[in-house]
């Protein structure tokens, strides 16, 4: 079956440090994968898109990898700060042929400690 | 530009009743999918339409059921509401429909939180 695994438990680190959240799926070959994120209440909000043909995208302090033989993207922030804790979703175009929706990951809530 | 509004932000229904949720996008995008949302599920996609048409839907029961208008204003509605249709319904606009080529990103509203007793 299809699915698509971020770790359900909650990722804590010390601000200033690297937080790296994985985005792992299966019986997918997706055109593209999105990282979003969400704080408690609201909707998301989009951050990186990353295409099957890239291996690296970088925002700041963000950054994406994309590993299709993996099946697994990678997502950094550098030099964490707690105004970045919130839930970050990962997302991809589920990839054959039709319409297609943009399916989600469950999440990962990130909190940084300062 | 204004962004994505959802109305209303909390209701309360009971087992049964039935409950339309209303979505504005961002202006000129023409695109607006729903998702429901929660604890377990996370993100399920509901539907999508574009240029008043369905495109694409997911898997939920027939009691759920949508549509849009010629200004791209989007409803959705649920009837004979269970206590599991309880959740935060989140409509998301683009400015083009999903499909390959299309990588988009989606705007999302701030949710309509739906409890149902």
């Amino acid at each position: 079956s299809q699915k698509i695994e971020q770790n359900s438990e909650a990722l804590n680190i010390q601000e200033g440090k690297t937080a790296t959240l994985t985005c792992n799926y299966t019986n997918y070959s997706p055109a593209y994968l999105q990282w979003y994120r969400q704080d408690p209440g609201r909707g998301p909000v989009f951050l990186l898109l990353i295409r099957e043909n890239e291996k690296e995208k970088r925002k700041e302090r963000l950054k994406v990898t994309f590993d299709t033989t993996l099946k697994q993207s990678l997502f950094h922030i550098t030099a964490a700060q707690p105004a970045d804790s919130a839930t970050y979703l990962c997302a991809l175009d589920p990839g054959g042929t039709g319409r297609r929706a943009l399916t989600f990951g469950s999440g990962t809530r990130l909190q940084v400690q300062p | 530009k204004a962004g994505v509004t959802q109305t209303p932000r909390y209701l309360i229904k009971t087992r049964g009743q039935q409950v339309t949720l209303s979505c504005s996008p961002i202006s000129g995008h023409r695109s607006v999918s729903w998702y429901q949302q929660t604890p377990g599920q996370g993100l399920q996609f509901l539907f999508e339409y574009f240029s008043e048409t369905q495109r694409n839907k997911g898997n939920f029961p027939g009691r759920f059921s949508g549509r849009q208008f010629s200004n791209s204003r989007s409803e959705m509605n649920v009837s004979t509401l269970e206590l599991g249709d309880s959740a935060l319904y989140l409509c998301a606009s683009s400015s083009q429909p999903s499909g390959r080529g299309n990588t988009g990103e989606l705007f999302f509203g701030e949710g309509s939180r739906l409890t149902v007793l």
